[in-house]
């Protein structure tokens, strides 16, 4: 089993639906959260990054830490066809240089005009 | 900002050839790793170098080797390539302490006939 699993999709939506992206997790070591978009051809780009639970907020996008059920979340208000992309979900163990981070598989996301 | 730059972006090898692929960054950070995406496997981690003159074995490192040969630079090498290694590969730098994402270059896309 992977430490960091996440449904493939692929996730149709229509535009300006709201859009909820997950991952699990099994190594309760895990500080430090991340997800990434990843447009077709391209490199992976930084979307949001924390590291306590709870939530955190950027524009239409909120991230979300549930620590006790190895569960982060990440909502896409208002999705628009430029949201249209992989979403990848990524998670370290701490902030030493020696850990590397873990990805899911990575969420296909369409949103149709 | 350049910030990850990977050369070449393209490549394609016949079985048993060798190559590199570059990889350098401007960002001042200790960590690099190299991964590679297959459909369907999402991102796995070749090897990382946690800092200037260490390398340690991620996921999946048979049939590759690397150098990480100063703090800027960090190489990956196929020495007899295989069609299996047909991937995308991208390499990734992050820095220490709380500033622990990953930013990514723009990938190389190797194909092995």
């Amino acid at each position: 089993q992977k430490e960091v699993e996440q449904d493939p999709g692929p996730l149709s939506v229509p535009e300006g639906a709201i859009v909820s992206l997950n991952c699990t997790y099994s190594n309760s070591a895990f500080q430090y959260f991340m997800w990434y978009r990843q447009y077709s051809r391209k490199g992976p780009e930084l979307l949001m990054y924390t590291y306590s639970s709870g939530n955190k907020e950027d524009g239409r996008f909120t991230a979300q830490v549930d620590k006790s059920s190895k569960y982060i979340s990440l909502f896409i208000r208002d999705s628009q066809p430029s949201d249209s992309a992989t979403y990848l979900c990524a998670m370290k163990q701490g902030s030493n240089s020696g850990y590397a981070l873990n990805f899911g598989k990575g969420t296909s996301l369409l949103v149709t005009p | 900002n350049a910030g990850v730059t990977q050369t070449p972006k393209f490549q394609v090898l016949k079985t048993g050839q060798s190559m590199t692929l570059q990889c350098a960054q401007d960002m001042n950070h200790n960590s690099m790793y190299w991964y590679r995406q297959d459909p369907g496997m999402g991102l796995r981690l070749i090897y990382y170098s946690a800092s200037e003159g260490t390398t340690d074995k991620g996921e999946v490192p048979n049939g590759y080797n690397v150098s990480r040969l100063n703090k800027r630079e960090f190489s990956l090498r196929l020495e007899s390539a295989a069609p299996s290694q047909t991937s995308v590969y991208f390499c990734a730098s992050s820095g220490r302490g709380r500033d622990t994402e990953a930013f990514f270059g723009q990938g190389t896309r190797l194909t092995v006939v």
